[in-house]
C-alpha cells in the first residue's frame, strides 16, 4: 500500500539555521503531496502543497519540490525562527475517498 | 481557501456519557470525511472513513458502536464517542478533500480535545 516515510526527530537546530526534513513516498498512481505544521495543542494548519512532478510548493518561507524520480518531497527552509518549533508531517493524498497517507511527524525545536 | 470547522474544540464529560464532535466543510462539499485521533506527541491515527449518506468504513481494532459516525450531508459529518471512559481522552480532528485549481487537497478541522473524567 501507500506509505510516507519522513524523518525521526527531534531536530534540534539554532535560531537562523538551515532546516531539511526528508520525506519519501511510495504510491500507486501521482498523488499530490502536502506538508502540515501543527504547533503545540493545535490542529494542523496545511503548509504547502505541489499536485505534480516538479512543481514547488512555497509558503512562509518552507519550500519542497516534488522529485518523482526520487519520490520525494523534502521540506527545506534558509533561515529558521524560534515561532517555526512545532511539528511537521508529510502526507500524500489523491482526493475524493482516498485515504491520504501520513508521515508520522518530525518534531523541530528552534533555541534563540 | 477551503475550510474545515470542528466543534467543540475542548468538552469535557462525565465517564459514561456521550459526547458529539462535529465536523463542517465551511465552503465545499465533502462527500468523504476522514477522522483521526491522535495522542500525546504522537502521529495521526486514522479511526474510520466518513461517506456521506451511507455507512462510515472503520479501521481495524476501532469500535464502530463506541465511535458512531454519521455523514448526514455534503458538509457536515458528527463523531460521537459512547459511553465515554477516561482512555477515550484524546485529541480527535477531522479531515475533508477538497477539489482546488490544479488538484486535491486536504484540509484540517482545528481538533477537539475531549477530556473524560
Amino acid at each position: 500500500g501507500d506509505s510516507v516515510t519522513q524523518m525521526e526527530g527531534p531536530v534540534t537546530l539554532s535560531e537562523e539555521a538551515f532546516l531539511t526534513i526528508n520525506c519519501t513516498y511510495t504510491a500507486t498512481g501521482y498523488p499530490s503531496l502536502f506538508w502540515y505544521v501543527q504547533y503545540p495543542g493545535e490542529g494542523l494548519q496545511l503548509l504547502l502543497k505541489a499536485t505534480k512532478a516538479d512543481d514547488k510548493g512555497s509558503n512562509k518561507g518552507f519550500e519542497a519540490t516534488y522529485r518523482k524520480e526520487t519520490t520525494s518531497f523534502h521540506l527545506e527552509k534558509g533561515s529558521v525562527q524560534v515561532s517555526d518549533s512545532a511539528v511537521y508531517f508529510c502526507a500524500s493524498g489523491a482526493g475524493g475517498s482516498y485515504i491520504p497517507t501520513f508521515g508520522r511527524g518530525t518534531s523541530l525545536i528552534v533555541h534563540p | 481557501g477551503a475550510v474545515v470547522s470542528q466543534h467543540p474544540s475542548w468538552v469535557i464529560c462525565k465517564s459514561g456519557t456521550s459526547v458529539k464532535i462535529e465536523c463542517r466543510s465551511l465552503d465545499f462539499q465533502a462527500t468523504t470525511m476522514f477522522w483521526y485521533r491522535q495522542f500525546p506527541k504522537q502521529s495521526l491515527m486514522l479511526m474510520a472513513t466518513s461517506n456521506e449518506g451511507s455507512k462510515a468504513t472503520y479501521e481495524q481494532g476501532v469500535e464502530k458502536d463506541k465511535f458512531l459516525i454519521n455523514h448526514a450531508s455534503l458538509t457536515l459529518s458528527t463523531l460521537t464517542v459512547t459511553s465515554a471512559h477516561p482512555e477515550d481522552s484524546s485529541f480527535y480532528i477531522c479531515s475533508a478533500s477538497s477539489r482546488d485549481i490544479g488538484g486535491n487537497t486536504i484540509y484540517f478541522g482545528e481538533g477537539s480535545w475531549l477530556t473524560v473524567v
